[in-house]
C-alpha cells in the first residue's frame, strides 16, 4: 500500500526550542494533514491543508502544504511540556479516507 | 456530547475466540472508519463507511468484518481472533462537510491483546 516517510522518527528537544518535522509521499494528495496523539489517547486534530503552497498556523504551530503536492511540514515554536506526543501527518485524496505517516515521537526536555 | 466512545477499553483474547468492538458517535456524522495503529507503523485503516449501509475495505482488512446498520453505531468484528491482530484500534467519523470527511474525529481506543 501506499506509504508516507515521516522525519525524524523521535525528537528529544529542550523546552523554548523550536521544533521542525516533516512527511513526504511518492504520490501526490489533494489533502494534507496534521494530527497529535497524547499518551493512551486518539489522536487529534492539529491543522488540516488544501491548497497546494497553503501555510496555515494553529497558535504555537504552523504547517504547510508543499507545492508538488507530495509534502508537507510542521513547525512548532517556542515548546512547552505539553507538546510531549505522537505527530502524525495523513494525506488524502478527499474521499474521506487517510493514509498516515509513521508519526514523530516528540520529548521535551523541562 | 460524547464525540466518538469505544467499548470495551481493554480486551484479552485466545486464539480462534471472536468479538466485537463498539464505536459510537453523536455527532451525526456520516463517515466512519477503523484504524489500527501498530508501534512504528502508524495508523492503517482497516474498513470504512460513507453512511448506513454503506461500507467499503480500506488497506489491511484481511480477518476484520464490519457493518453499518444506523448513522451512530459502527461495529468490528474478529471472527478469529489471531496473534497477528494484537493492537491498537481507534474508531474514528467525521462529516463530508468537514474537508471532505478528511477532519475526523478519533474515539480513545480499545487495546487488545491475542495469546
Amino acid at each position: 500500500g501506499q506509504q508516507l516517510n515521516q522525519s525524524p522518527q523521535s525528537m528529544f528537544i529542550q523546552e523554548g526550542e523550536d521544533v521542525s518535522m516533516n512527511c513526504t509521499s511518492s504520490s501526490i494528495f489533494n489533502t494534507w494533514l496534521w494530527y497529535k496523539q497524547d499518551p493512551g489517547e486518539g489522536p487529534v486534530l492539529l491543522i488540516a491543508l488544501y491548497k497546494a503552497g497553503e501555510l496555515t498556523s494553529n497558535g504555537r504551530l504552523t504547517a504547510q502544504f508543499g507545492i508538488t503536492r507530495k509534502d508537507s511540514f510542521l513547525n512548532i515554536s517556542a515548546s512547552i511540556p505539553s507538546d510531549v506526543g505522537i505527530y502524525f501527518c495523513a494525506g488524502s485524496y478527499n474521499t474521506g479516507k487517510l493514509i498516515f505517516g509513521q508519526g514523530t515521537t516528540l520529548q521535551v526536555k523541562p | 456530547n460524547a464525540g466518538v466512545t469505544q467499548t470495551p477499553k481493554f480486551q484479552v483474547l485466545k486464539t480462534g475466540q471472536s468479538m466485537t468492538l463498539q464505536c459510537a458517535q453523536d455527532m451525526n456524522h456520516e463517515y466512519m472508519s477503523w484504524y489500527r495503529q501498530d508501534p512504528g507503523m502508524g495508523l492503517r485503516l482497516i474498513h470504512y463507511s460513507v453512511g448506513a449501509g454503506i461500507t467499503d475495505q480500506g488497506e489491511v482488512p484481511n480477518g476484520y468484518n464490519v457493518s453499518r446498520s444506523t448513522t451512530e453505531d459502527f461495529p468490528l468484528r474478529l471472527l478469529s481472533a489471531a496473534p497477528s491482530q494484537t493492537s491498537v484500534y481507534f474508531c474514528a467519523s467525521s462529516s463530508p462537510g468537514g474537508g471532505g470527511g478528511n477532519e475526523q474525529f478519533f474515539g480513545p481506543g480499545t487495546r487488545l491483546t491475542v495469546l
